[in-house]
Parts: structure tokens; C-alpha cells; sequence
């Protein structure tokens, strides 16, 4: 298996561009995390999907932010408008289980790296 | 105070040391994650703990819960042991608390 992929690797982008961030869990994994991760805070989890479905999105900053998870092998983590303090390294992981204590070992992406000028 | 505490925040040894990296906390949980993240930024899970020890190659996980505290221990480290590690508090089926890492450099 090729593992959790994630695209793109990187993006620098403009304050207010739409920003869209891609992950392709595991085969069979039916659990799915995004993480932010920063200087400032380390890492936070910012919304959790269980059988494609959104459990916890109390993580995500603000309304600028949405994630889908239209099918079990792909989800979305959108920004619009995109701010300067938006910048950071975004994982996604993904894991079998209905929730995070009952999952086994989460497996991460590499990560997108957003820079928001 | 902080839920979760790690020590120490970083750690210089040499080669072939013994390693232990402690995780405190204040809060009740159903387990606990520890993580690497390697200098490149990719993240790999070590353990998942709720209870006891769990031993992978070199590395070593134990937790008591009743302390509420958990280490992670490696043996002959070595300089690719390099990297941040993470302790991650799970309580209830959801809320997840990270620690702030543990920054470990292992000298040849």
C-alpha cells in the first residue's frame, strides 16, 4: 500500500486565493484526521470523520475552513478566503476503528506545507 | 497548568545511550498516543497505550495510569533515532490533547 497521500507537498498562495488541500487515506481505513501543525501551537486536530462521516469538526478555527469526505478514499480540507496566520503544515492521517480510542495505529500523510503571503 | 507535560523538552546524547522520554499529565483518558516526527516533518505512530508496556524493536512504551504518566524508553540509540516525539492524550472516543514534543538528538 502506498500509504496516506497527500497533495500538494506544497503551496504558497496569496491572502484571500481559496485554498484546497487533497488526502487519499489507506484502503480500508475508515477512519480520518486533519491535523494543523505550527510553530506556535504544535499539532491540533482539527476534524475527525468516521465512515466518511464528520464527528468532531470543534477543532476548526473558523468558517473559513470545511472538509469533506465525499467517499471513503478521498477528503478535502478547504480554506476560503486564505489569511496569513492560516500558514502551517497540514497532515492527514487515517486509521482503523470508529474513534480515536478504539483505533489502531494512525498512519500520516507527509504533510502539505501552506504559506499564505 | 498545562493538561499534558513532557520532559524533556530536548535531550542531546550519544550514540548507544539509554533514552527515556517522560509524559505526565492532569486529566483522565482512555489512552495514549506516542508519535515521531522526523526532521523532514513526516509523522509515524509508535504506540498506542491504555494500559502496561509495549515493546517494538528498540523501542519501549509504559504507561500508569493510576500516576498518569508514561515514558518512552530506547535502547542503543542511535543517531537516526533523531526526531521530535510526541505525547498525545486521548480522552473519551474523541478529544485529543498533544504535548508540545520532546526534541531528541542522538550524536555519533
Amino acid at each position: 500500500d502506498a500509504g496516506v497521500i497527500q497533495s500538494p507537498r506544497h503551496e504558497v498562495t496569496e491572502m484571500g486565493q481559496e485554498v484546497t488541500l487533497r488526502c487519499k487515506p489507506i484502503s480500508g481505513h475508515n477512519s480520518l484526521f486533519w491535523y494543523r501543525q505550527t510553530m506556535m501551537r504544535g499539532l491540533e486536530l482539527l476534524i475527525y470523520f468516521n465512515n466518511n462521516v464528520p464527528i468532531d469538526d470543534s477543532g476548526m478555527p473558523e468558517d473559513r475552513f470545511s472538509a469533506k469526505m465525499p467517499n471513503a478514499s478521498f477528503s478535502t480540507l478547504k480554506i476560503q478566503p486564505s489569511e496569513p496566520r492560516d500558514s502551517a503544515v497540514y497532515f492527514c492521517a487515517s486509521s482503523l476503528g470508529s474513534g480515536t480510542a478504539n483505533t489502531g495505529e494512525l498512519f500520516f500523510g507527509e504533510g502539505s506545507r501552506l504559506t499564505v503571503l | 497548568k498545562n493538561e499534558v507535560e513532557q520532559s524533556p523538552q530536548n535531550l542531546t546524547a550519544q550514540e548507544g545511550e539509554f533514552i527515556t522520554i517522560n509524559c505526565s499529565y492532569s486529566v483522565g483518558i482512555s489512552a495514549l498516543h506516542w508519535l515521531q516526527q522526523h526532521p523532514g516533518g513526516g509523522i509515524v505512530s509508535l504506540f498506542m497505550l491504555s494500559s502496561g508496556k509495549k515493546k517494538h524493536g528498540r523501542l519501549i512504551a509504559t504507561i500508569n495510569i493510576q500516576e498518569k504518566h508514561s515514558s518512552l524508553h530506547i535502547t542503543a540509540s542511535h543517531p537516526r533515532d533523531s526526531a521530535v516525539y510526541i505525547c498525545v492524550l486521548i480522552q473519551g472516543a474523541q478529544k485529543l490533547v498533544f504535548g508540545q514534543g520532546t526534541r531528541l538528538t542522538i550524536n555519533p
